[in-house]
């Protein structure tokens, strides 16, 4: 079966300090992945999505970064973190007819 | 894709059915409409999805009205564990870039 690893659970990085979340999925090739951040008391939204190693789509401008290393990692990157950063970013893949979320990791800046 | 309204929030007692509301009135015809739900500080997790028919799997029954443009999850027993927020959402299934927009959602309160 499919599973999908996310990691740290949680973060506190100073501000202006770089930022590295990775993600991995298990049990399947050539999945498309995403990287989602949730601010508190709000919906999902979408950062970036990748169909294929190398291929990258950025959905907001923002502070951060993606980069899709090997067919099945997903890494979220900053130089310099802000405080406007902080929230809960969840990585995610999907087939033709759903989503399957990472548990999430809870960063803050400070 | 097609845009959701749900209810802010709703109580339910333990035990009863939670029956979450979800209007879809632009719905087109080739997308589907799908439920997660997000217990706090996890990620979302999926429940059901449907086009026309009603469908049951061991977590929910989802309803969705004849012309489409609304439908309704219910939890046929509800437990404490269920309280989350829950998510409805309409998409055509496509094979790039699939975004599932999420709304703010229901947030359901399972009251003992």
């Amino acid at each position: 079966s499919q599973t999908i690893h996310q990691w740290p659970a949680t973060l506190v990085q100073p501000v202006g300090s770089p930022l590295s979340l990775e993600c991995t999925v298990e049990g399947t090739s050539n999945p498309n992945l995403y990287w989602y951040r949730q601010a508190a008391g709000r919906g999902l939204q979408l950062l970036f999505y990748s169909v294929g190693i190398g291929q990258i789509s950025s959905e907001v401008p923002q502070n951060l970064s993606a980069s899709r290393p090997q067919d099945r990692q997903f890494i979220l990157s900053s130089k310099k973190l802000l405080l406007s950063d902080s929230g809960f970013y969840l990585c995610a893949w999907s087939t033709r007819t759903g989503a399957f979320f990472g548990q999430g990791t809870r960063l803050t800046v400070v | 894709d097609a845009k959701t309204t749900q209810p802010t929030s709703m109580d339910c007692a333990e035990g009863r059915a939670a029956n979450l509301p979800c209007n879809h009135s632009t719905i087109s015809g080739n997308e589907y409409v799908y439920w997660y739900r997000q217990i706090h500080s996890q990620g979302p997790q999926y429940i059901i999805h449907g086009l026309k028919n009603n469908e049951t799997n061991e977590m929910a029954s989802l309803i969705i009205t004849e012309d489409r443009k609304s439908s309704t999850l219910i939890l046929p027993h509800a437990t404490l564990r269920d309280t989350a927020v829950y998510y409805c959402i309409v998409r055509r299934p496509t094979n790039y870039g699939q975004n599932f927009v999420f709304g703010p959602g229901t947030r359901l309160s399972v009251l003992p």
